[in-house]
């Protein structure tokens, strides 16, 4: 079984800044996708950016990127440039890309990051 | 809005009374999954659909919950004998099965469920 986890419940940034989200996780697998995912007060989950282990390239949306470390089960995001609709929690997601479990999300327990005027 | 849709939004029941929950997944989606989040944790997988067909329950999925997809279009979730442990938001999300390649869930504002 695969496992998720943020060990970090609350971050705090000022607007413009840049904050970083630590993500590790637990797998014997070799082929998978990570994922972030925001979900704002009240409001549904959407995707930010997603990455493919076989990809040694982290992947980057605009002000998002990770920086994905196989051998170390990490996947951390950065947000530059913070803004105020930034602030949400946001959940490190696991997906095992082979098999019948080709659906299955594995979440972490989330941090809530709050975007400071 | 061509989005996931869920209603109720909000449920409050007593304990011992049935609830059923609906999700309408984006139109063309063949796949439809339910997951449950409690306050300050991240969604847990509950069960997913292939069209019609359940394909894989968790064993968080009691006896006393049921999920049904008929047609292959929307689905319910069904709870009955709620338990105070139930209260929960019940989150849908749907994707598209294209063979070989990955297929982004998009998520639905899900509903919450309150047990008194």
């Amino acid at each position: 079984a695969q496992t998720v986890t943020q060990s970090q419940p609350e971050m705090s940034v000022q607007e413009a800044e840049t904050v970083t989200l630590s993500c590790t996780y637990d797998t014997s697998e070799n082929n998978y996708y990570l994922f972030w995912y925001k979900q704002p007060p009240s409001r549904q989950m959407i995707l930010v950016i997603r990455q493919e282990a076989y990809k040694q390239q982290n992947a980057t949306e605009n002000r998002f990127s990770v920086n994905f470390q196989k051998a170390a089960k990490s996947f951390s995001l950065k947000i530059s440039d913070s803004q105020l609709g930034d602030t949400a929690m946001y959940f490190c997601a696991f997906l095992y890309a082979g098999g019948t479990s080709y659906g299955k999300l594995t979440f972490g327990q989330g941090t809530i990051l709050t975007v400071h005027p | 809005d061509t989005g996931v849709s869920q209603d109720p939004r909000h449920k409050i029941t007593k304990r011992g009374q049935n609830v059923t929950f609906r999700c309408d997944p984006i139109s063309e989606h063949n796949r439809l999954y339910w997951y449950r989040q409690t306050l300050g944790q991240g969604p847990e997988f509950l069960t997913y659909f292939q069209n019609e067909a359940q394909l894989e329950k968790s064993r968080l999925l009691s006896d006393r919950f049921s999920a049904e997809r008929p047609k292959g279009s929307f689905s319910t979730l069904e709870i009955q004998r709620t338990e105070q442990g139930d209260s929960a938001m019940y989150l849908c999300a749907s994707s598209v099965r294209l063979a070989g390649s990955y297929n982004e869930q998009f998520f639905g504002p899900g509903t919450r469920l309150t047990v008194l």
